[in-house]
Formats: structure tokens, sequence, C-alpha cells
């Protein structure tokens, strides 16, 4: 298993562009989320899912939108970047089993706005 | 406002040091989990936590719920280089299985 993958891992935008940032996993699990992360600080979640189709606001939503057309894959869209949304991306999968309860993930993708 | 407290917020400590690391709230929580996350990477879950005042171990790891399940600690023995990372503690949002909130991080620094 390839575990969450997310790309890319690098990306500098000018204010104004559009990007998606893309993750997948392959361990069929129906939660997916997005966090960001600013410097030195803990994860803020933008955007989650539950299962293909549905998905839903996190904390910090604004500027974001989301698609959850397989199990597999959530990308995240910007579509008018501001210099407020340079930040480190993460995606997670998270699986679910009476206690057991563990979020995956991805490497990150680290997004600059100029 | 947060709804989790981490302190301290940074620790620089010497190799072979004991510490502590708290996560605190004032809300109730059916469970807890603390992850770490290295420089460039992901948080890694080290342990969920359930029950009040439940104590894991995790080798030189030793995590606490509290008794009333609004906070927890992170006791690490004999810190080495290893143990250098962002702790995170994340619970689920009361009424919002779906959501998980993270608290605001302890940067830890072990010094060889």
């Amino acid at each position: 298993n390839a575990g969450v993958t997310q790309t890319p891992k690098f990306r500098i935008l000018k204010i104004g562009q559009s990007m998606t940032l893309q993750c997948t996993q392959d361990m069929n699990h129906n939660y997916m989320y997005w966090y960001r992360q600013d410097p030195g600080m803990g994860l803020k979640l933008i955007y989650y899912s539950v299962g293909a189709g549905i998905t839903d606001k996190g904390e910090v939503p604004n500027g974001y939108n989301v698609s959850r057309s397989t199990t597999e894959d959530f990308p995240l869209r910007l579509e008018l970047a501001a210099p407020s949304q340079t930040s480190v991306y993460f995606c997670a999968s998270r699986w679910t089993s009476g206690e057991a309860d563990t979020q995956y993930f991805g490497p990150g993708t680290r997004l600059t706005v100029l | 406002t947060q709804l989790l407290e981490q302190s301290p917020q940074f620790l620089s400590i010497q190799e072979g040091e004991n510490l502590t690391v708290y996560c605190n709230s004032s809300s109730v929580f059916s469970s807890l989990q603390w992850y770490r996350q290295e420089p460039g990477e992901g948080p890694v879950l080290l342990v969920t936590v359930v029950t009040g005042g439940e104590v894991k171990k995790l080798k030189r790891l030793t995590f606490q719920f509290g008794d009333a399940r609004k906070d927890s600690s992170l006791h690490i023995t004999a810190a080495q280089p290893g143990d250098t990372g962002l702790y995170l503690c994340a619970v689920h949002i009361s009424g919002g299985y779906q959501k998980v909130t993270f608290g605001t991080g302890t940067k830890l620094q072990v010094i060889p």
C-alpha cells in the first residue's frame, strides 16, 4: 500500500492564480480530511468527507473547495490564491473500528503565494 | 479561542532529561489522541486514550488521560534526539464524530 499520496510537494503561485492539490489513498477509507498547518502551529481543518459524494466544511473553508467523486481521491481546489493561503497542506484518511481510530497523513504540499 | 491548549509551546532539553507536556481543555471528550510530527512529514499517531484516568505506555513515553476526560499529559523519560518533533493532541469534536480537531502543539528539541 502506498498509503496517502499528495501532489505536488511544492508549489509557488501568484496572487489570483488557481490550482488543485491532489490527494489519493489506497486503503479504502471512507473518511478523508484536508488540513493546513502554518509554521510551528497545529493543524486546522479545511474540509472533510465521510464518503464518496459527501463533503462538509471544517474550521477554515473560505477560499477552498473540494470534491469526492471516488473513495480514493479527495482534491482540494484554490480558486483565487491569496498570500494568506501560504501554508503546508496535509491530506489524511481515517480508519475506525471500535476503539481503534487512526488518521493516516500524506507527506504534505508546501504552497507559497506571492 | 482554541479548543485544545498545549503547553509548553516550545521545549529544548538535553539528551537524558525527563519532560512532560500537557493538553488542556474545558470540554469533556470521549477519547483523545497524541500524534508526533517530524520536520517535513505528516503527523503519525502515537496513542489513543479512552477511559478517564487511563495510563498508556509506549517505550519511554507515558500518556495519561485526566480523570474528568478534559486533559491529558505526555511524559518522556530519558529523552533521546529521536524524540525531537512537534507533539499534537487531537480530539473528536463533540456532536461531530467525523471532525477531528488538533491542539496548538508542543515543539520539542532534544539536544545530544
